[in-house]
Order: C-alpha cells, then structure tokens, then sequence
C-alpha cells in the first residue's frame, strides 16, 4: 500500500528564517508527486507537481526538489502570509487515486 | 475564470440521513475526483469520475455513491449518515486529457458536513 509521510508534523519559524519540510513516500510506480498548501476551512491549493527524480521547481518563496525516495518543499526568507499547511500527495496506478500526507503545519512569526 | 464550485458550503445533518453534495469542475475539465478530510488530517480519496464512468474507488464502503453528469458536473452521496462521517468533502477537476494519468488535480472550498 502507498504510504506518504511527512515532517515535521509542526514547524514554527521567526520571519526571514528558511527551512524545509519533507515528504517521505513508499510507493510502487511513481507517476507524480503534488505539493498543496491549505489554510484553514479551505480547499487545497496547488503548488507543485514533480515527475521524476532530480526535477525542481520554483514559484516565489518555494522551491520543490523530489528523489526517489522523498521530496523537499524548500521555504526561503518566509514571510507570515506562508502560514499554512502543507500537504504532498504522490500519484500511482493508471487512475486519479491520489494519496495524501498528514501535512506540515507551518507558523510563521512576524 | 471560475475554478471548481462545490455545494452547499456547511451542512448539518442527524444520523441515518442521507446527503448529496455536489461540485462543478473547471470548464473544459472532464475528470472529477471526490476526497474526505477529517480534522488533523490529509484528504483520502473517495473515487474519480471521468467521462461520467466511476474509474477508480477508494476504501469507503457502500453508502458512498457519486455519479457524473453529461455536462461534466458531479454529486457524491451519502446514505444511512454516521457520526464519524463529519468531515470536509472536498472535489478536485482535472483536464482529464489523459484519463487523469499525471495530471494535476484542482481543488474546490469544499462542503463541511457536520453528523449530529
């Protein structure tokens, strides 16, 4: 069975301050992993999608970097408006099935 | 453009009723998926609908049901309600180009229901 791990569960940092989250994952045929940030009450929102091993990809303050066996969401110079939590989903099988991490809940302090 | 609507927002219901929830994908989108948050947790997957066949299901047992409809929009399904059916509903679109193979999923705000 597909198994997705990340971590830390919680993470609080001071603004400015970078850090990066980790997505473990146990699957049988990667077809891709998602990142998704998700505030409170509200629907995921994506972020990233990654295929295959070595690939990288950036949007402002984030950055996302997979191998074989895990994935970084990389946060640089965070600011408060980062406060969310992160969710990495991989993507197996010839279906949509997608599944999950518990997430990252992130804090950041002004 | 309008991303993936879903309704109602909240929902309360007593145990043993049945809901339905539905969500219109992105236009242009032929693939809709239906997840469950709990509190605290990631969503789990419920099942995925393309070209209004079921093509995949998740661990849920039988009072879940969805079905698709020829304008791409879809409803999920609850019967026989139980407490720990309290969750976060949530739907996902995708262009569907593919089948859903590899592609990325949007998210609608999703339908709160709350099981008394």
């Amino acid at each position: 069975e597909d198994q997705v791990t990340q971590s830390p569960e919680a993470l609080r940092l001071q603004e400015g301050e970078s850090s990066s989250l980790n997505c473990s994952y146990t699957v049988s045929g990667l077809r891709g992993l998602f990142w998704y940030r998700q505030d409170p009450g509200k629907g995921p929102e994506f972020l990233f999608t990654l295929y295959s091993a070595g690939e990288e990809k950036e949007k402002e303050r984030l950055k996302a970097t997979l191998t074989k066996k895990e994935s970084f969401l990389h946060i640089t110079a965070p600011k408060p408006e980062d406060s969310a939590t992160y969710l990495c989903a991989v993507q197996t099988g010839g279906y949509q099935k997608v599944t999950f991490g518990t997430g990252t809940k992130l804090q950041v302090i002004p | 453009d309008a991303g993936v609507t879903q309704s109602p927002t909240h929902l309360i219901k007593t145990r043993g009723q049945h809901v339905t929830l539905r969500c219109s994908p992105i236009s242009g989108h032929k693939s809709v998926s239906w997840y469950q948050q709990v509190l605290g947790q990631g969503p789990q997957f419920i099942f995925q609908y393309y070209e209004k066949e079921e093509r995949g299901r998740g661990n849920f047992p039988d009072r879940f049901s969805a079905r698709q409809f020829p304008n791409y929009s879809s409803e999920l399904n609850v019967n026989a309600l139980l407490l720990g059916d309290s969750a976060l509903y949530l739907c996902a679109s995708s262009p569907g180009t593919s089948g859903g193979y590899q592609e990325t999923q949007y998210f609608g705000p999703g339908t709160r229901l709350l099981v008394l």
